[in-house]
């Protein structure tokens, strides 16, 4: 079974780019989470979908960023302008089920992103 | 607000001896507790997880951790350490707030090296 996949693995983009991350979560899960690690910090929550729909997007920092999961299926998050301080690695998880907190949630290897 | 902390950044073990990384978390009530371990170019792995019901928790390569509320802790241990568990590793609390959010809150992660 194939894991969590992450596009691109990594990405440096100057300031005031556009950025699209891509994720496919595990076949069949419902649940995909988004976190961000920015460098000497801890991991951090963007947020949750289900399904299609937005569960929780308490982590997302500002409007510049856009995620989306269109049919439910993989998803993106978009940065539109890219600003330094969005420099990190973007993780994002996929679990099974409703009981949410007791799902494993199944990392990708994140994508690594660097604004100039 | 619930918060995660590991005390320790770095940990440096010698191969075959013993293994304990410190969790301490800030949480109202019981919490849903995690240990993730994340090696270079990998994406994080569940080495266990604390519910409810016994305090120790088995794990997946020979790791456990014990829940101690009084404490507020849940370190993890493992009896004799292996060249192949030098990685990153990661406490997370879920945040058990209102409506079905699987969201996870990290602690700074531990790496640990490993010394033949």
């Amino acid at each position: 079974e194939a894991g969590v996949t992450q596009f691109p693995s990594h990405s440096v983009i100057e300031k005031g780019q556009t950025v699209t991350l891509r994720c496919d979560p595990i076949s069949g899960h419902d649940n995909l989470y988004w976190y961000r690690r920015v460098m000497g910090k801890e991991i951090k929550f963007l947020l949750h979908f289900v399904k299609e729909s937005k569960q929780d997007e308490s982590g997302m920092p500002n409007n510049r960023f856009l995620a989306e999961r269109t049919g439910g299926t993989y998803s993106t998050l978009k940065v539109q302008p890219a600003e330094l301080e969005d420099s990190g690695v973007y993780f994002c998880a996929s679990s099974q089920g409703w009981r949410t907190l007791q799902e494993t949630q199944y990392f990708g290897p994140g994508t690594r992103l660097l604004v100039l | 607000a619930q918060s995660v902390t590991q005390p320790d950044i770095h940990i440096t073990v010698s191969e075959g001896a013993s293994l304990e990384l410190r969790c301490n978390y800030s949480y109202g009530a019981t919490p849903y507790l995690f240990w993730y371990v994340q090696s270079p170019g990998q994406g994080l792995q569940l080495l266990l997880k604390y519910f409810s019901g016994d305090t120790l928790v088995q794990g997946i390569k020979g790791f456990e951790a014990e829940f101690k509320r009084s404490q507020s802790s849940f370190n993890l241990r493992k009896p004799s350490v292996h060249w192949s568990d030098a990685a990153e590793y990661f406490c997370a609390v879920g945040a058990r707030l209102s409506g079905n959010t699987g969201k996870l809150i990290f602690g700074q992660g531990t790496t640990l090296q490993v010394k033949p």
